[in-house]
């Protein structure tokens, strides 16, 4: 089945730095990748949707500056925290679907925790 | 946009018994409800969906049905069994929006032994 490769699986870092999450479909080829949050005991919020070759569709109340999406292949999607804070501490999940399957499946990756010291 | 409420928040059944979780969409155009378990710290995973042109469908203990006039669908897990717990999520798609999937709250799901 289709596999979504995500890294780093957490990451620390220090308030004020950039920290850089990777989104891989490893067998397939995905033009679309959705970028989710989900803090804990709670339910997974659509950041943004990541196209491949053209800008980010950002959701309401996702400041696009700080959340650095880029997606510059088929099977690559990265998610840039800039200036990170405590606040912006979370589980960070990326998915992916796979067009050529006909079913239309979204695969989610496995996260990335992100700590802000 | 697509709204999802889903009930309960939590839920502890008994082993062998059954357990229901049920959602409410408020975009008609939404044409795919798939439900996700996620063990905690791990990444969600699809257990089931079903497409709006159905109305019922099942996988050995889960089952799923969707009332589209009503604009709910339901998980149905039989016989459940201590390794179903876990937080299940319903989620609607709005073909419309991009395909973007909107997610419920989330059930958490303690099955006792």
């Amino acid at each position: 089945g289709a596999v979504v490769s995500q890294h780093p699986s957490w990451v620390i870092c220090k308030s004020g730095t950039s920290v850089k999450i990777e989104c891989r479909s490893l067998d397939f080829q995905a033009t679309t990748m959705f970028w989710y949050r989900q803090f804990p005991k709670q339910s997974l919020m659509l950041m943004a949707t990541s196209n491949e070759g053209s800008k980010a569709t950002y959701e309401q109340g996702v400041e696009k500056d700080k959340f650095l999406i880029n997606h510059a292949s088929l099977t690559l999607s990265t998610l840039t925290v800039t200036s990170a804070h405590p606040e912006d501490s979370s589980f960070y999940i990326c998915s992916a679907r796979d067009m050529g399957d006909g079913a239309n499946v979204l695969t989610f990756g496995a996260g990335s925790r992100l700590t802000v010291l | 946009g697509e709204n999802v409420e889903q009930h309960p928040s939590t839920l502890s059944v008994q082993e062998g018994d059954s357990a229901v979780i049920k959602c409410t969409y408020s975009d008609s155009a939404s044409n795919y409800f798939p439900w996700y378990k996620q063990e905690l710290g791990k990444r969600p995973q699809l257990i089931i969906d079903i497409r709006s042109n159905v109305g019922e469908k099942k996988d050995q203990r889960i089952a799923v049905t969707l009332n589209k006039t009503a604009k709910h669908f339901s998980l149905h897990i039989t016989e459940t069994q201590p390794e179903d717990s876990a937080v299940y999520f319903c989620a609607a798609r709005l073909k419309a929006a991009g395909n973007k999937l909107t997610f419920g709250g989330g059930t958490r799901v303690l099955v006792k032994p």
